[in-house]
């Protein structure tokens, strides 16, 4: 079966210093995938997604970053971190089979400090 | 452009009542639409989803939704919810041929005894 996950689970930063975001997918091949951002009350804000290795498409223009180093590893990485990055990071994944919505991994909490 | 309004930021209700979140959207192409669970500190999980076919689409824990072509909403309700379903509820639309998801603001629902 596949499984997803996502690293760490809370991370507190202070302003200036950089970040790394790391999500994986096991059990399955070539998946799409997904990076949002979930900030209070305003739902969800598509970051970045991926449909394969290097190929990267960015949503909001901002400081953060991603990478597909691998074909099941998706990485967020900022150089320096400002307090408004602070937020609940969410990877997802699917097989561009857009029926079956996406998988969610268990979320990283970010707080800038 | 596709745009998704939940039109309750908060919904609390009693134990054993019934409840509506609704969710309205605004597309020009044919979508899917989807409703997804969060629970705290949790990634999103998917409940339901309408891909075409019957209007009315049903969860496995009790909820259903109600695609409404003419209103533009697919509005979630459950009969009778318990404690475990207070959640947050994000109504979600993807077009048909589309890379992209485009979620609500989400709902809290607060289930109280």
């Amino acid at each position: 079966s596949q499984t997803i996950h996502q690293w760490p689970a809370t991370l507190v930063q202070p302003v200036g210093s950089p970040l790394s975001l790391e999500c994986t997918v096991e059990g399955t091949s070539n998946p799409n995938l997904y990076w949002y951002r979930q900030a209070a009350g305003r739902g969800l804000q598509l970051l970045f997604y991926s449909v394969g290795i290097g190929q990267i498409s960015s949503e909001v223009p901002q400081n953060l970053s991603a990478s597909r180093p691998q074909d099941r590893q998706f990485i967020l990485s900022s150089k320096k971190l400002l307090l408004s990055d602070s937020g609940f990071y969410l990877c997802a994944w699917n097989l561009g089979v857009f029926e079956d919505g996406y998988t969610f991994g268990s979320g990283t909490r970010l707080t800038v400090v | 452009a596709q745009s998704v309004t939940q039109l309750d930021s908060q919904v609390p209700v009693f134990e054993e009542a019934p409840v509506e979140l609704r969710c309205n959207y605004s597309s020009s192409v044919s979508v899917y639409l989807f409703w997804y669970v969060q629970y705290p500190n949790q990634g999103l999980q998917l409940l339901l989803k309408y891909l075409s076919g019957s209007t009315l689409v049903e969860s496995i824990n009790g909820f259903e939704a109600e695609f409404n072509k003419s209103q533009t909403s697919f509005h979630l309700r459950k009969p009778s919810v318990h404690i475990s379903d207070t959640a947050e509820y994000f109504c979600a639309v993807s077009n048909t041929g589309g890379f992209k998801t485009i979620f609500g603001a989400g709902t809290r629902l607060f289930v109280k005894a």
